[in-house]
């Protein structure tokens, strides 16, 4: 299977900044999503990152707020923005190769204060 | 009520089966999965099984699919303590992205 890195792998960030986090895998991949778990909480799909044009997001997601870049097919940024402390997650850049299955980065752990 | 349903808790002794379960509300569902994730970390995909089998096992885990009752469950044979964990099922439909779970903190206790 592919092989994620995500950075940062957490920070502690001040509201009304913005974090950029970075995913990279080790071969192309067909499909890149991005994913929050909230404490305590399951995951939620933010948006299905789309090379070269702009992110699909879920309903409750705005590209404001997180915009989405995926340059090439291996490549992705999420950015969260005008951060508040409920921005507090853990954000998961997730991809999916061929028929595989998918397969989870580590996660960024961010804490707003 | 939820897409995907699970218990949140589940507590076995070392040694015994442990069986989380899952029921899920949308018949186009087209995987379904179970995922672990260890305190701190992110999600380790443990298997997955395809809407038109009904069983499937690896080494100690075993997933039985019930597609007329929509309902997914997990055994552990032999659980270790280092199988607690929060572990999520998930499925997806033709546009592959997964809808998760509120996941099960199974707790192994010597």
């Amino acid at each position: 299977s592919a092989v994620i890195s995500q950075k940062p792998s957490r920070d502690i960030c001040q509201r009304g900044t913005s974090l950029t986090i970075q995913c990279q895998v080790d071969s192309q991949v067909t499909m890149m999503f991005w994913y929050r778990q909230q404490p305590g909480q399951s995951l939620t799909l933010i948006a299905t990152a789309n090379q070269g044009s702009e992110a699909t997001y879920e309903s409750g997601f705005v590209i404001d707020k997180f915009p989405i870049s995926r340059p090439n097919l291996t490549f992705s940024t999420l950015t969260v923005s005008n951060m508040s402390p409920e921005d507090s997650s853990i954000y998961l850049c997730s991809v999916i190769t061929g028929d595989s299955p998918l397969h989870f980065g580590n996660g960024t752990r961010l804490t707003v204060t | 009520g939820e897409d995907v349903e699970q218990s949140l808790f589940l507590s076995v002794r070392e040694g015994d089966s442990s069986v989380i379960n899952c029921t899920y509300t949308d018949s186009s569902s087209t995987y379904l999965y179970w995922y672990k994730q260890e305190p701190g970390a992110g999600l380790q995909l443990l298997t997955y099984i395809f809407s038109n089998m009904d069983m499937k096992q690896d080494q100690r885990l075993t997933v039985l699919l019930n597609k007329k009752d929509k309902h997914l469950s997990l055994r552990i044979a032999d659980t270790q303590t280092g199988d607690s964990a929060i572990y999520f099922c998930a499925h997806s439909g033709s546009a592959r992205q997964l809808t998760f779970g509120s996941g099960t903190q199974l707790t192994v206790l010597p």
